[in-house]
């Protein structure tokens, strides 16, 4: 039972067009999401979080949009930058535990 | 600062031996998660340590098994190693508190079974 699915497996995009990354949950118990971004042959790097009892975060470039209701969650970039081309997991965790649960991730890829 | 670093980077194994990965999370995290990821998935949990002690376990058979030792560091080991066991490695520390969850990843450990 996959409780984070990202659907899309890839997303293409122009330079400083903005990119919009999807994710969706199933378990209303999650308190908390994060986006990572990872490059070949690198773990995962954090880029922006966002807990269950807001709907917007921002930090420069990317924003992360939480909507509740339709257990959906996104990550707005803008503008796009060739550097961000990567994979980007969605995931997210309950306070009781710890355990991170991962979507299967996006590949985004900037075009010049 | 160093990040979390990870050792061995690559590694190739034969089914039925056993391996040991280490982990060396930054300094002052005193929590350490292992993932197993397989191509084209996301990051699977297997174990959480926190000050030594374990605090969750993933849906991995007895065959995996981890440590954490009084500096933090940590071990994975897997015995009698499958084919599917074939995956990158990766550990991540986290410096926990109220509302800090993110976890730092190292760059993981490729381990092949043949």
């Amino acid at each position: 039972d996959q409780q984070v699915k990202q659907n899309s497996p890839s997303l293409s995009v122009q330079e400083g067009r903005i990119s919009i990354l999807n994710c969706d949950y199933t378990n209303s118990m999650f308190d908390y999401f994060l986006w990572y971004k990872k490059y070949p042959a690198e773990g995962p790097t954090f880029l922006i979080s966002i807990s269950s009892i807001k709907d917007k975060n921002e930090d420069g470039r990317f924003t992360v949009f939480l909507n509740k209701s339709a257990k959906h969650l996104s990550l707005h970039i803008v503008p796009s930058q060739p550097g961000d081309s990567a994979v980007y997991f969605c995931a997210a965790l309950m306070d009781s535990n710890y355990q991170l649960i991962w979507g299967a991730g996006t590949k985004l890829i900037i075009k010049p | 600062d160093a990040g979390v670093t990870q050792s061995p980077t690559h590694l190739i194994k034969t089914r039925g031996q056993h391996v040991t990965l280490r982990c060396s999370p930054i300094s002052g995290h005193k929590s350490v998660s292992w993932y197993q990821q397989v191509l084209g998935q996301g990051p699977q949990f297997i174990f959480q340590y926190y000050e030594k002690e374990e605090r969750g376990r993933g849906n991995f058979p007895d065959r995996f098994s981890a440590r954490q030792f009084p500096n933090y560091s940590s071990e994975l080991n897997v015995n009698a190693l499958l084919l599917g066991d074939s995956a990158l490695y990766l550990c991540a520390s986290s410096l926990e508190g109220q509302g800090i969850y993110e976890q730092y990843f190292g760059p993981g450990t490729r381990l092949t079974v043949t």
